[in-house]
């Protein structure tokens, strides 16, 4: 399967505990995306690399919360003190750099934080 | 007010219907609008997208934009339960980095 990795699928944890995510894009694509998806809302953006440049970030994404894309390969999003409010899908998605714009992201199939 | 409006639904219709999803937005700069189809616990999928106002068809489905009304539409003919999902609409400006999404539709197809 060649299409965007995310690891863990589903993450539990307590209040106060740091969590990380790991996006493994599209090979060869420059360009990856986190976006955060809450119970009967869509996508909400939170962040953008290109290659290893963060170029974008959300005011969504508070000081605890911190993404990274070394060697513009894979990325990771850390949740720090977690608080219940962070318990959503959070999504990858990459796209290449060059190519039709039609706007296409390809997502991951996402990863799910239950925050108890 | 949120930049993209959408209808939640749920929105359930008997198999071969035709089924219409709505959603309107107030940013006059966006120009890119696409439609992305969800299944439960799975990534959204681009359906289509389109840059222009007017009509967009491929195959069952049919994209509108309405630019002066700030209003886009994707319609589904013959749908089948397979069809059953959340759809989403999103947007970008132009060279835009970055989709805004609307709160998805979900959509029910009955056998």
């Amino acid at each position: 399967d060649t299409g965007v990795s995310q690891n863990p699928r589903h993450k539990i944890t307590k209040r106060g505990q740091n969590v990380t995510f790991r996006c493994d894009p599209i090979s060869e694509h420059n360009r990856l995306y986190w976006y955060r998806q809450t119970l009967g809302q869509g996508p909400e953006f939170l962040t953008y690399f290109q290659n290893e440049a963060q170029l974008e970030k959300s005011r969504l994404l508070s000081d605890r919360f911190s993404a990274e894309r070394p060697k513009g390969s894979f990325s990771t999003l850390e949740i720090q003190r977690t608080e219940q409010g962070d318990s959503a899908m959070y999504l990858c998605a990459s796209k290449p750099l060059r190519g039709p714009n039609t706007g296409e992201l390809f997502f991951g199939e996402g990863s799910r934080l239950t925050v108890l | 007010q949120k930049e993209v409006e959408q209808d939640p639904g749920p929105l359930s219709v008997p198999e071969g219907a035709i089924v219409s999803l709505n959603c309107t937005y107030s940013n006059s700069a966006f120009q890119y609008f696409m439609w992305y189809r969800q299944y439960s616990r799975k990534g959204p999928e681009l359906l289509m997208y389109t840059y222009s106002s007017g009509n967009k068809e491929d195959g069952r489905f049919t994209a509108q934009v309405d630019k002066s009304s700030k209003y886009i539409s994707l319609f589904i003919r013959d749908s089948q339960p397979s069809d059953s999902a959340t759809y989403l609409c999103a947007m970008s400006v132009l060279y835009g980095n970055k989709l805004v999404f609307g709160a998805g539709t979900i959509l029910r197809v009955k056998s």
